[in-house]
């Protein structure tokens, strides 16, 4: 099956950083998608991103489908923005996750 | 639009008790997923559901574990009997026929 590999694993960032967030994947797929999950453990969908670049506010992201990676950006990093992010891609229907970037943001 | 909705939002429950866990998906969604999370495996999708049909269940642990969608509006994930490994969180997922999963807010399950 799709393997997916998420960078780094952990990331502690003093607010107002910008950061990059990287996942692999290793066979061609038609869905991909980047989540938040909140420390209430919410699992907030941020982009729904098989190709391309978008944007929303501080967060944008860019998935590169012919060399299979996407990259999450985030730039002036808030305390908020803490929890673990997640890399989901799918083909045939199903989602399989990334094992996560888990971010913390210190006043 | 109200989200996915999942009941209940906790759950703990003796060892060997049945559990059910129910989902309303997104109107219009055609798709519905079961995932499971620990700290140990990280999100496993369960089993998944097209227009009411199930498609893939392989990721279903063992044969305590059922699920059902009656109709378009609604799931459910049985286990019976419950075990203490089985704890975690059961979230359910929908999409459309192009585009991203909504998840629901989860349901955190302890077997004690």
């Amino acid at each position: 099956g799709i393997q997916v590999e998420q960078s780094p694993p952990d990331l502690i960032l003093q607010e107002g950083a910008n950061s990059t967030l990287r996942c692999n994947f290793s066979d061609s797929v038609n869905n991909l998608q980047w989540f938040h999950q909140n420390p209430w453990g919410q699992l907030i969908n941020l982009f729904y991103i098989p190709s391309g670049t978008k944007q929303n506010g501080r967060l944008s992201a860019t998935t590169v489908a012919t060399e299979r990676y996407s990259l999450l950006y985030i730039s002036s990093s808030q305390t908020t923005d803490s929890g673990v992010y997640f890399c989901a891609v799918g083909a045939g229907g199903k989602l399989i996750f990334g094992q996560g970037t888990e971010l913390s943001v210190k006043p | 639009d109200a989200g996915v909705i999942q009941s209940p939002r906790h759950e703990v429950t003796e060892m060997g008790q049945e559990v059910t866990l129910r989902c309303k998906p997104i109107s219009g969604h055609n798709s519905l997923f079961w995932y499971r999370q620990t700290m140990m495996r990280g999100l496993e999708l369960l089993i998944y559901f097209n227009n009411n049909v199930p498609i893939d269940d392989s990721g279903m642990p063992e044969d305590r574990f059922s699920a059902k969608m009656p109709n378009a509006s609604f799931s459910t994930l049985k286990i019976q009997p419950s075990e203490p490994r089985d704890s975690a969180v059961y979230f359910c997922a929908s999409s459309p026929r192009r585009g991203g999963y909504t998840f629901g807010s989860g349901t955190r399950l302890t077997v004690v």
